[in-house]
């Protein structure tokens, strides 16, 4: 079963600054996923991505998928309160069961 | 469109005890999911329904059983509780569309606590 890590664990920052967390696996992604879950809820889908080396933008959110297809990162820029939330990437291992990191915790205080 | 609803919201119940959870998925997905979340953890996949089937299982227990109505909504079942088996349990849903194969869509979860 692939095992996906996740850095850092905690993160806690200003309103305004910029923030990369990462997703790494020791073997190849077939796809990734990337979640933000609020307190209470389930996670919720940001973006998928699938080609090595692909970057996706959503507002922003600057997602990135390693060439290689074992690491991605999501890139913060000027963080608000409402980006406070666990950030989860998650793979779909090939088809067979989606597979978890443990998460990035991330504040951002006004 | 309705999304993925889940019932109860919370649950307490005590050790040895049975539960049973509910989840409805989203319009147009055919295929449940369930996982389980332990605080300040990410989920673990328990398994997956498709045509009122099991296709895929986690490293979890016997005591852990589903399935999967015709409606293709879903049952997660419980027994013999145990303190360890208090979390957040999440239920997913998505399609075997090959164009839509890496979505799935949650629910809010069921909150359930064993004393």
């Amino acid at each position: 079963t692939q095992l996906l890590e996740q850095s850092p664990q905690f993160l806690s920052i200003q309103e305004g600054e910029n923030l990369t967390v990462y997703c790494n696996s020791s073997s190849v992604f077939s796809s990734l996923q990337w979640y933000r879950q609020e307190p209470g809820e389930g996670p919720v889908l940001l973006v998928t991505v699938v080609t090595g080396g692909e970057v996706k933008k959503l507002k922003r959110l600057t997602f990135q998928f390693g060439d290689a297809r074992k690491d991605s990162s999501l890139h913060i820029t000027a963080a608000q309160p409402g980006d406070t939330g666990l950030y989860l990437c998650a793979s779909d291992n090939y088809g067979q069961n989606f597979v978890f990191g443990p998460g990035t915790r991330l504040s951002v205080l006004p | 469109d309705a999304g993925v609803t889940q019932s109860p919201t919370h649950l307490i119940k005590t050790r040895g005890q049975q539960v049973t959870l509910r989840c409805s998925p989203k319009s147009g997905h055919d295929t449940v999911s369930w996982y389980q979340q332990a605080l300040g953890q990410g989920p673990q996949f328990i398994f997956q329904y498709y045509e009122e089937e099991e296709r895929q299982r986690g490293n979890f227990p016997d005591r852990f059983s589903g399935h999967q109505f015709p409606n293709y909504s879903s049952e997660l079942n419980v027994n013999a509780l145990l303190l360890g088996d208090s979390a957040l349990y999440l239920c997913a849903s998505s399609t075997f569309d090959r164009g839509s194969r890496y979505e799935q869509y949650f629910g809010p979860g069921t909150r359930l606590t064993v004393t």
